[in-house]
């Protein structure tokens, strides 16, 4: 597609249980990151990919958050154990490089940790 | 990257002009003043920025003061579609520099 896609878009989970989310960047895009936005609050920066140099893992909340990005291309961030205040919802954006400040979104993963 | 304020919320009348304030008083040099909007429940879009000079694209139009201590963010003909929040952020146009989200403008467009 044309745009950044993020499945799933709606993701309900039990406490304790671990989820992944997907990311498919737009084609042609070297930088890729993860933000998520908790109900009525601002964007908080996860973690970003900048083409095979080391991602910068400064915004991950805790050891249980992890990301990978296979061959430059589709990520997926993982969270283990999911606790309760983990219900967010996840943002994706990619780039044409890491200095450009022009990133696209994607429409989110809403998740639900019950 | 140095910090911005905006006003917490304005509303502005549908097929006019809105005008939204950024202050950016700490801001240095080499940072780029950057503009992006958050319609409810999509992600957020990026609308313009620029550096000193006043930039004008098909979204909107980014007036940068002399001083760069602050800018404005001209929708010139506002539609109920413009609703949303609008976040003013800068940054240094350089590798590793991520962008920090603040609270933003809530803006609402009445008819």
């Amino acid at each position: 597609g044309a745009g950044v896609s993020q499945s799933p878009s709606n993701k309900v989970t039990e406490k304790g249980k671990d989820v992944e989310l997907r990311c498919d960047p737009i084609s042609g895009h070297t930088a890729l990151y993860w933000y998520r936005q908790s109900l009525g609050q601002g964007l908080e920066f996860l973690i970003y990919f900048q083409g095979n140099s080391a991602p910068d893992k400064s915004g991950l909340p805790s050891d249980r958050f992890s990301a990978e990005r296979t061959g430059g291309s589709v990520s997926t961030l993982t969270i283990q154990r999911t606790q309760q205040e983990d219900s967010a919802v996840y943002l994706c954006a990619s780039s044409l490089g890491i200095v450009t400040g022009e990133l696209f979104f994607g429409e989110g993963s809403r998740l639900t940790v019950l | 990257d140095a910090k911005t304020t905006q006003p917490p919320s304005m509303d502005c009348a549908e097929g006019r002009a809105a005008n939204l304030p950024c202050n950016h008083s700490t801001i240095s040099g080499n940072e780029y003043v950057y503009w992006y909007r958050q319609i409810h429940s999509q992600g957020p879009q990026y609308i313009i920025h620029g550096l000193k000079n006043n930039e004008t694209n098909e979204m909107a139009s980014l007036i940068i003061t002399e001083d760069r201590k602050s800018s404005t963010l001209i929708l010139p003909h506002a539609t109920l579609r413009d609703t949303a929040v609008y976040y003013c952020i800068v940054r240094v146009k350089a590798a590793g520099n991520k962008l920090t989200f603040g609270g933003g403008t809530r803006v609402l467009v009445k008819p």
